[in-house]
């Protein structure tokens, strides 16, 4: 199956500092990603689609310029949160399609999250 | 709009019980059904999938029959294992559209005990 990764799997930052998140398909190429963020306990929220080449499309109540979001390869993309208050910290989940697998397109992939820690 | 809705957890089971975890969904079309397992400080594993009625998505033990006339996906494992405590999340996607969203459920955790 195709895979997803992420870096880093745990950060931990100064509240007012910014941290990026990075989100890449391995093997196959990913025109659009998608972030969730993950409270504990609790399901997945999603955040934003994220679009290469293109702006990101924003879940209601998902502050646009708080988590700034860059697709800007097909391989690549990034959250950035910025100014990071505590109640930021979460964990942070992206997933991607593979649209050239034919029996799979519509499966999302996950990477295996970001445990953001804001001080 | 479309939605899925789990039986809430914790469930606990010894070893080699059997399992069934419910989960209904409310969709306008005809989507996409999926099993996903999250293991303690892992991002989320598809566990199986069907994609249209009567399809039954397998996979390490586990089963769901996508049963249109009852709007239902219910997760089934016949004799249960500790490596199978997890989190798993049932959701649906219309799948049409590269951009289609995956709506999840709320989740189930599910301890077995030896």
């Amino acid at each position: 199956g195709a895979v997803v990764s992420q870096h880093p799997s745990r950060v931990i930052c100064k509240s007012g500092t910014s941290v990026k998140i990075e989100c890449r398909s391995l093997d196959f190429q990913a025109t659009t990603m998608f972030w969730y963020r993950q409270f504990p306990k609790k399901s997945l929220m999603l955040m934003a689609t994220s679009n290469e080449g293109s702006k990101a499309t924003y879940e209601q109540g998902v502050e646009k310029d708080k988590f700034l979001i860059n697709h800007a390869s097909l391989t690549l993309s990034t959250l950035t949160v910025t100014s990071a208050h505590p109640e930021d910290s979460s964990f942070y989940i992206c997933s991607a399609r593979d649209p050239s697998d034919s029996g799979s397109t519509d499966t999302q992939y996950f990477g295996p999250g970001t445990r953001l820690t804001v001080l | 709009g479309d939605s899925v809705t789990q039986m809430e957890g914790p469930v606990t089971l010894s070893e080699e019980a059997c399992l069934t975890i419910n989960c209904t969904y409310t969709a306008t079309g005809y989507p996409s059904l999926f099993w996903y397992v999250q293991y303690p400080g892992e991002g989320l594993q598809l566990l199986l999938k069907a994609t249209k009625a009567d399809d039954k998505g397998s996979n390490k033990g586990f089963e769901a029959t996508y049963r249109k006339e009852t709007t239902s996906f219910h997760l089934e494992k016949g004799s249960v294992q500790v490596s199978d405590s997890a989190v798993y999340f049932c959701a649906l996607s219309d799948g049409r559209y590269n951009t289609d969203k995956l709506i999840f459920g709320t989740g189930t955790r599910l301890q077995v005990f030896p």
